[in-house]
């Protein structure tokens, strides 16, 4: 079982409607990130959160430490959200620092 | 502001031949340093990080090695491509441990 699962793989949506990624993870950490990366491959960090909730525009992250579970919606879904959502959790309490990466979620938004 | 580069941007290689790809970072000062790999329907692996100049970690026994011959340049090398390196190969930089980590634009690596 990987450390770190998102759902769904792939979302198609129309544009305008509310969408939900969800991030379980399996391991204690100090946070969890939210990254974005585009069809050329690039990565944009959209959120590092220990706990509560982060807005960003149209972007929300949550998470909920005692579940083990992270959530990022966007709200009014446009054609220029598409992308692979990536969901990263990283403990900090040793010395590497390093990230553990879910696999992705594919989002689509048709116009 | 600061900015990380990483080049080349794309690079064909056939197996056998050495590798090296570059990633710098400017407006900044002692940032760590990380590279990732992705494969091919894989989620992002951590290669190696480093916390300082000539202080290198791995996390992944593999056919690559890294270098930092400097504050803000980390160098991905290896002596011989495999097949298996192929991937997309990322560069990343964070103020510190625990610190958010941002991305260079990345190089796609074929391995022919």
């Amino acid at each position: 079982k990987n450390e770190v699962e998102q759902s769904p793989q792939n979302l198609t949506a129309q544009e305008g409607e509310f969408i939900t990624i969800n991030c379980s993870y399996s391991v204690g950490i100090s946070a969890l990130h939210w990254l974005q990366q585009h069809p050329g491959g690039g990565i944009v960090s959209l959120f590092m959160l220990s706990s509560g909730k982060k807005k960003h525009g149209r972007l929300i992250a949550t998470i909920n430490i005692q579940e083990k579970h992270s959530s990022l919606h966007i709200t009014a879904s446009h054609p220029r959200d598409s992308a692979v959502y990536i969901c990263a959790v990283g403990n900090y309490g040793g010395s590497q620092g390093n990230l553990i990466f879910g696999k992705g979620t594919k989002l689509s938004v048709k116009p | 502001s600061q900015t990380i580069h990483q080049w080349p941007a794309t690079l064909v290689q056939p197996v056998g031949s050495p590798l090296s790809l570059e990633c710098t970072v400017e407006g900044t000062s002692n940032p760590n340093l990380y590279w990732y790999r992705q494969a091919a329907g894989r989620g992002l692996q951590l290669l190696f990080y480093s916390v300082g100049i000539g202080q290198i970690s791995s996390e992944v026994p593999q056919n690559l090695s890294a270098s930092r011959p400097q504050d803000r340049q980390f160098i991905l090398s290896s002596k011989k491509l495999l097949l298996s390196d192929s991937g997309f190969y990322l560069c990343a930089w964070s103020y510190a441990t625990g610190y958010e980590q941002y991305f260079g634009p990345g190089t796609r690596l074929t391995v022919t």
